[in-house]
């Protein structure tokens, strides 16, 4: 069973602040790795991808994975209200078939 | 520059009644998807077409028939809607390989009674 564990939140934080989130995976083989921000009755958006280990940054957004620890995460700075969201880790390990978490919902308090 | 398009946007079915969700995209992408998605148990794919002619069956796909109509479209049929098909569905679309994301079309929420 290929597993992608986020915590289900809510997270809140502060305006102006760094927002942090984690997504832990349960297969070594897992290829790559991708964050997605859906609004609520909304549908999934790709915010980011990675694919090695390290951080990756776009924008206010940095993606970070450590495939040994089996771990990706989310840094989102400058907090925005706008930002508010649940955001989907996934992950593909073969093709490009993707396993999601089931989200960490992120509030960002004016 | 429309993307994915699902069509319905909202259903109610009665038991036992069938439909069909509609879905194309304008992206030329090679592989579509279909997935459900329920509160506590995120998104779950269903059925999947790598490629115009291929289906494949995904994680939960009792219950549900797909159809790639050609390169543009692929539809989801409930045979005999069921209560536990209450759901969010989405369609998405992208290019095969590890490295390409999704984009998903707007979702059909459907609900059986």
């Amino acid at each position: 069973q290929k597993e992608v564990e986020q915590n289900s939140g809510p997270l809140s934080v502060p305006e102006g602040a760094i927002a942090s989130l984690n997504c832990t995976y349960s297969d070594r083989g897992s290829q790559s790795f991708f964050w997605y921000r859906q609004y609520s009755g909304k549908s999934p958006e790709l915010i980011m991808s990675i694919y090695s280990n390290g951080d990756k940054e776009d924008g206010r957004f940095t993606a970070q994975l450590n495939k040994a620890s089996q771990y990706v995460s989310l840094l989102i700075r400058d907090s925005q209200p706008s930002d508010s969201a649940t955001y989907l880790c996934a992950v593909t390990y073969t093709g490009n078939q993707f396993y999601f978490g089931t989200g960490t919902s992120l509030t960002v308090i004016p | 520059n429309a993307g994915v398009t699902q069509t319905p946007k909202f259903q109610v079915l009665k038991t036992g009644q069938s439909m069909t969700l509609q879905c194309a995209q304008d992206m030329n992408h090679n592989s579509m998807y279909w997935y459900r998605q329920d509160p506590g148990m995120g998104l779950r794919l269903i059925y999947y077409s790598a490629s115009e002619g291929t289906t494949d069956k995904g994680e939960v796909p009792n219950g549900y028939n797909v159809s790639r109509l050609n390169k543009r479209e692929f539809s989801l049929r409930l045979e005999s809607a069921a209560p536990s098909q209450t759901s969010v569905y989405f369609c998405a679309s992208s290019e095969w390989g590890a490295n390409y994301g999704y984009t998903f079309g707007s979702g059909t929420r459907l609900t059986v009674v």
